[in-house]
């Protein structure tokens, strides 16, 4: 079957680093998506990886290694507002999304 | 309004209920898509419309009811429901499922009780 792994919860510091991984086993592998979702609100796109290596978009980057089937998502000096869910997803040989439970991050001051 | 909305945000419904969920994008999207989302669970598809046709149905019950009367349009039609069926319901679109680049963008969801 298909199954996407990524941790639950996890707590981090304001102003630190923390890193969020995803492992997937999917049936073919079109590219990985990453998203963010506030609570009550809609999930909002955060990067696609396709290839291998790291993606950087400002204090988020993101991080593919398709032999190893992992990726993580990596932020940056944290701020309160991004705490917020976490949902991996990859887009498999039928062009369909498979989702990850999410990981809730928590924010602390 | 931009973005894809969703109302309404929030439905209380008994058992032998009727309603309908309705979803709108402003992207100029061809995809539309139902999602259900229950806590710490994975998001589960539920239907896809691609140019107006429905192209996936992820063996959803018979009491959810998807309508899809233009590209823009989407709505859900609810009845009989169960209380597992609780769970928050997002709408999304995109522009092309075929094309591996092709990003899904979400509603805020409506947030689903049933007694």
């Amino acid at each position: 079957g298909q199954n996407i792994d990524q941790p639950t919860e996890m707590t981090a510091t304001e102003g630190a680093i923390v890193q969020i991984n995803c492992t997937y086993q999917t049936s073919g592998f079109n590219g990985l998506f990453w998203y963010q979702q506030h609570a009550g609100e809609a999930p909002t796109f955060l990067s696609y990886n396709v290839l291998d290596g790291l993606e950087e978009k400002g204090r988020f980057s993101s991080f593919l290694s398709r032999s190893k089937g992992y990726s993580y998502l990596l932020l940056k000096e944290l701020q309160m507002k991004d705490s917020a869910s976490y949902l991996c997803a990859v887009l498999d040989s039928n062009y369909q999304l498979i989702w990850g439970a999410g990981t809730k991050l928590i924010i602390k001051p | 309004e931009t973005g894809v909305t969703q109302t309404p945000r929030h439905l209380v419904m008994g058992m032998t209920n009727k309603k309908s969920l309705k979803c709108e994008q402003h992207l100029g999207h061809n995809a539309m898509y139902w999602y259900k989302q229950s806590a710490k669970k994975p998001l589960e598809l539920m239907f896809v419309y691609n140019f107006k046709e429905q192209t996936e149905n992820n063996s959803v019950p018979s009491r959810f009811s998807p309508e899809c009367p233009n590209s823009s349009h989407l709505f859900l039609h609810l009845h009989t429901l169960q209380p597992e069926d609780s769970a928050l319901y997002l709408c999304a679109s995109s522009q092309d499922p075929g094309v591996i680049t092709d990003t899904q963008y979400f509603g805020p969801g409506t947030r689903l009780t049933v007694l």
